[in-house]
């Protein structure tokens, strides 16, 4: 079965301009969740999407966006980029959401990174 | 404020020992811890969860949880130079918490 998959694998982006991160979850998963990693950090939560709705926010400003479509899949946007935005940019599934069985396996990331 | 502790390392273990990695938790309603491996440049991968106090073993790998200790912690036995990563720890609470991470331990493993 194919994991998680994300796209595109790495991005430079200029500051002030935006991006859009795409991310397809494990086949049979509905919940998708997003995480930010800077060197040196572990990854910090930003959303949680389950059944297309969105479920839980980390503390990150209002820059961040993101969606849940029909077949699950799942896009992080960021407006207007600064330079402390450049990271990996990981997307997790998971079975369920808020239960013994939200596991989560992450997809290889998106590396980005903002000049 | 949730955090999650870890000795960031690095930790050096001759190959073939027991490597020992440990991370406490502040959160008490925290239920599901789980290990995750991260080789450089590359996304982390989960290796065990835990929910239940005591150990539980797969393979080479054996993790326990103390929860009224708020203590975590994975032992990799016959540690090998493939082995050598960073290793995170993560807890998470019931309802729709997300993972907390703690920043990671590096092992590295000397053959």
């Amino acid at each position: 079965d194919a994991g998680v998959t994300q796209s595109p694998t790495h991005l430079i982006k200029t500051r002030g301009q935006q991006v859009t991160l795409r991310c397809s979850p494990i086949s049979g998963h509905k919940s998708v969740s997003w995480y930010q990693q800077v060197l040196g950090q572990g990854p910090q939560f930003i959303f949680q999407y389950y059944e297309k709705e969105e479920r839980g926010r980390g503390n990150f400003p209002d820059r961040f966006s993101a969606r849940q479509f029909p077949n699950y899949s799942s896009e992080l946007n960021v407006n207007a980029l600064l330079l402390g935005d450049s990271a990996l940019y990981l997307c997790a599934s998971s079975l369920l959401s808020g239960s013994n069985e939200a596991t989560q396996y992450f997809g290889p990331g998106t590396r980005l990174l903002v000049l | 404020q949730k955090e999650v502790e870890q000795n960031s390392g690095p930790l050096s273990v001759p190959e073939g020992a027991i490597a020992s990695l440990n991370c406490t938790y502040s959160d008490r309603g925290s239920q599901s811890f789980f290990w995750y491996r991260q080789y450089s440049g590359k996304s982390p991968e989960l290796i065990m969860f835990i929910y239940s106090n005591g150990d539980k073993e797969d393979g080479r790998f054996t993790a326990q949880l103390n929860k009224a200790s708020q203590y975590v912690s994975l032992l990799i036995r016959d540690s090998q130079p493939s082995d050598s990563a960073t290793y995170l720890c993560a807890a998470a609470g019931g309802g729709n918490t997300p993972l907390v991470f703690g920043k990671g331990t590096r092992l590295s493993v000397i053959a």
